[in-house]
Parts: C-alpha cells; structure tokens; sequence
C-alpha cells in the first residue's frame, strides 16, 4: 500500500529552527510537495523536490533523499504566523498526489 | 473571481438528501480535483478531471459523481447523503501535465449530514 508518515504535532519557540520530517512508501515517484494549511483555511503551496538534495526559498528549505523515501521542510527564524499545519505529499505513478495526515505546528513566544 | 470559489462556504444536510457542492475556477487550469479532508487524516482524492469532458476516480470515489461541462466548473454531487460524508470539501486545480505544478485550493466546503 502506499503510506505516507509525518509527526501529529511538534512545538517550536518563536526565533528558533524547526524541521518537520516526511517518509514515504509510494507506488511510483513524480515529486514530492509540501503544503502549509492554517487552521480552517485551504492548503497552499511551500515547495517541490523532484532531485535529491535541498531546495531553499527564504526561510523555508525542503530536502530531498529517494533513495530513503525521506524529505523534510526546514523553517528557519520561526514566527507566529507559521503556527499551521504542514502537509507533505507525493506524486505517483499514476501523477495523483497521496497526502501525509499532516503536522499540527505550535509556535510558543 | 480570482483563483477557485466554492459553495457554499458549509451546509447542514439530512442523510438520504442530495446535494451538489459548486466549484468555479477562473484560471484555465485543465486538471481539477475534488478532496475530503477528515481529522487525522490525510487529504484524500474524490475524482478528478484531466480536461473538460473528462473525469476519474480517486481513492474514495464510492457515494460521489461528477461532471465537466467546461473547463471552469467541477460540480460534485452526494447522491443520497450518509453521516459518514461529514468532512470538509476541497476542490483544487492544477496545470495538466505538469507534475511539478502545485495545486490551486478553494476555500472549502464544510458538509455536516445528519
């Protein structure tokens, strides 16, 4: 089957570095996403890995290992407002994404 | 418009009723999906069209239909409503082909059936 694992919830402190980490048994492989959903809202779009290694933008990094079926989305200078929840997801064989449950992110002052 | 509405925003239904949930996409995105997402769980995929005329199934297609008249809508209707299709609706779009091409969310549907 096809299974995508990531933490129910972590904790951070405002200014601090959190990274979330994603592991993934897929039938196929096209990508892997990173999605940030505030509670109540629609998910939006963070990042995409389809190479191994580490993409930057901004404060957010997302990296990439196939070979472990493992990625992570690194936040760096942790503000309020990235208290979401962070949605990891991957692209099959068949291009349909397959959704981790998510990681519910609390950023603590 | 900008981007993808949905409606309505959420709606209380008796089981066995039936009931479309509306979705509108100004961006000429070919593909469009359908998701539910539950508590503790991931989002998971209603159906979805590649193009206007389209449609497939997704993982939990069972009590659900839809229709792609053109490339802006994406209607989905609950036949005959059952407490189990409590969830929140999301519709989203994409560019077809384009795998690395990140997908487009309405602001949801929250469907209570009661």
């Amino acid at each position: 089957g096809q299974n995508i694992d990531q933490p129910t919830e972590m904790t951070a402190t405002e200014g601090a570095i959190v990274q979330i980490n994603c592991t993934y048994q897929t039938s196929g492989f096209n990508g892997l996403f990173w999605y940030q959903q505030h509670a109540g809202e629609a998910p939006t779009f963070l990042s995409y890995n389809v190479l191994d290694g580490l993409e930057e933008k901004g404060r957010f990094s997302s990296f990439l290992s196939r070979s472990k079926g493992y990625s992570y989305l690194l936040l760096k200078e942790l503000q309020m407002k990235d208290s979401a929840s962070y949605l990891c997801a991957v692209m099959d064989s068949n291009y349909q994404l397959i959704w981790g449950a998510g990681t519910k992110l609390i950023i603590k002052p | 418009i900008a981007g993808i509405t949905q409606a309505p925003t959420s709606q209380i239904l008796a089981a066995g009723r039936r009931m479309t949930l509306r979705c509108t996409q100004d961006m000429r995105h070919n593909a469009m999906y359908w998701y539910r997402q539950d508590l503790g769980l991931g989002l998971r995929l209603i159906h979805y069209s590649n193009t206007a005329g389209t449609t497939g199934k997704g993982e939990v297609p069972d009590g659900y239909s839809v229709s792609r008249a053109n490339t802006d809508d994406f209607p989905l209707t609950l036949a005959s409503a059952v407490p189990s299709q409590t969830s929140v609706y999301f519709c989203a779009s994409s560019e077809a082909g384009d795998p690395g091409g990140e997908q487009f969310f309405g602001p949801g549907t929250r469907l209570t059936v009661l």
